[in-house]
């Protein structure tokens, strides 16, 4: 079992705002980080999977940077608008054929 | 496009009852997964499969079974369910294994067990 940190747990954002969170995952063994969107009442939806240290990955206004070294992954939302409003989640692979989830950040977006 | 489809979406048993919740996906994926997800955890790996025919355990295997008898379909059975089990499982499918590629999950199960 391989702990994955997600923090914060939630936060509140105005519309407009950028916010960030953060991912902290084993630095050892490492082999593929994932993100995830999840929306209330779907099924997550991939956003970003990265292998390389110092990997920045872009989708529209939602960006990720990695750094394998000292474990951690940041994901960062531009100009958040409501529909961002989920919960993300991010997923650790050691070369395994499992990935170990976080319990995910919850972002709630204020119009 | 389908993607990933999982039946049923909810189900109440009762403890010791038996069931088989189905996955399918249309995406021809080699690799399969089942998970669930309970309040304060994160999804965590019952069972997975990295083709037609196999199968193998996650973390969490006990109390499950699997198939995987064609390439689009991964089941998973509960023999003697128990309240334990209580939780909203997942299947995903992936089409490269050791995460190197994103998951497609399905819309979960709602399994209650009284």
């Amino acid at each position: 079992i391989l702990n994955v940190e997600q923090s914060p747990q939630s936060l509140h954002v105005q519309e407009g705002d950028s916010t960030n969170f953060t991912c902290s995952f084993p630095s050892s063994n490492f082999y593929a980080l994932h993100w995830y969107r999840w929306e209330t009442a779907k099924s997550p939806e991939a956003l970003f999977v990265m292998t390389l240290n110092g990997d920045e990955k872009k989708k529209g206004r939602i960006s990720a940077t990695l750094n394998t070294k000292e474990g951690y992954s940041y994901l960062y939302i531009k100009g958040s608008q409501p529909e961002d409003s989920a919960t993300y989640l991010c997923a650790f692979n050691s070369g395994a054929n499992n990935l170990f989830f976080g319990t995910g950040t919850r972002l709630t977006v204020i119009p | 496009n389908a993607g990933v489809t999982q039946t049923p979406k909810f189900r109440v048993l009762k403890t010791g009852q038996s069931m088989t919740l189905l996955c399918a996906q249309d995406m021809n994926h080699e690799y399969m997964y089942w998970y669930r997800q309970d309040p304060g955890m994160g999804l965590r790996l019952i069972h997975y499969s990295v083709g037609e025919g196999t199968t193998a355990k996650g973390e969490v295997p006990d109390g499950y079974n699997v198939s995987r008898l064609k390439k689009q379909n991964f089941l998973l059975g509960l023999e003697s369910a128990a309240p334990s089990q209580t939780s909203v499982y997942f299947c995903a499918s992936s089409r490269l294994g050791q995460g190197s590629s994103g998951y497609t999950f399905g819309s979960g199960t709602r399994l209650t067990v009284v």
